[in-house]
């Protein structure tokens, strides 16, 4: 059985950076596409970007675009979101989630537990 | 951007009623090569990640109990739950597949009467 075990609830400084992690365990991680969303308390979900750990590259949603990074290392099933210049409006749960991977388009099937990270002077 | 437009915001169904869920995209998201409608469904629960329950515009997931159904084609899209149960008290989100970005409605808060 797959999971997607993500990283500890963090507290960071406005301008500051966080880098989340997402570890996949139980099966094949390098051919989906890993995805980030993000949910503000009490708001819906906001789709922040993917990656494809087989080809590195990722895509952003034109909100985050410049501010994140998401990448992925092979050897050791996890993917990573880092987000920059922290405002206190980032504080959210991020998600990361396991969709399509290369040419192929899939929903979201397999959600990790979701990572808090507060943004807080 | 594809833009997803989900009414109402907000339902209350008495139990074993039918809740319906609206879904409307401002770009169609079926492909024309495959007939397939790039369209999900989520449910979630508080404090639990949104959990997939029908996707392809129709397919059930695995484990999704048979009173959810999922229809529409395009552009306009329903989610049924045939019989409401205390257990489906939820939000639910329609989201769209096609095309990066990928993007959810505002999501419709399911609430028992």
């Amino acid at each position: 059985q797959v999971l997607l075990v993500q990283s500890g609830a963090e507290v960071k400084k406005p301008g500051s950076s966080v880098k989340v992690s997402c570890k996949a365990s139980g099966g094949t991680f390098s051919s989906y596409g890993l995805n980030w969303v993000r949910q503000a308390p009490g708001q819906g979900l906001e789709w922040m970007g993917v990656v494809i750990p087989m080809f590195g590259s990722a895509n952003y949603a034109q909100k985050f675009q410049g501010r994140v990074t998401i990448t992925a290392d092979e050897s050791t099933s996890t993917a990573y979101m880092e987000l920059r210049s922290l405002r206190s409006d980032d504080t959210a749960v991020f998600y990361c989630a396991r969709g399509g991977g290369y040419n192929s388009s899939d929903p979201f099937d397999l959600w990790g537990q979701g990572t808090m990270v507060t943004v807080s002077s | 951007d594809i833009v997803m437009t989900q009414s109402p915001d907000s339902l209350a169904v008495s139990l074993g009623e039918r809740a319906t869920i609206n879904c409307k995209s401002s770009l169609s998201v079926l492909y024309s090569s495959n007939n397939k409608n790039y369209l999900a469904w989520y449910q979630q629960k508080p404090g639990q990640p949104p959990k997939l329950v029908i996707y392809w515009a129709s397919t059930r997931e695995s484990g999704v109990p048979d009173r959810f159904s999922g229809s529409g084609s395009g552009t306009d899209f329903t989610l049924t739950i045939s019989s409401l149960q205390a257990e489906d008290v939820a939000v639910y989100y329609c989201q769209q597949y096609n095309s990066i970005p990928y993007t959810f409605g505002q999501g419709t808060k399911l609430e028992i009467k």
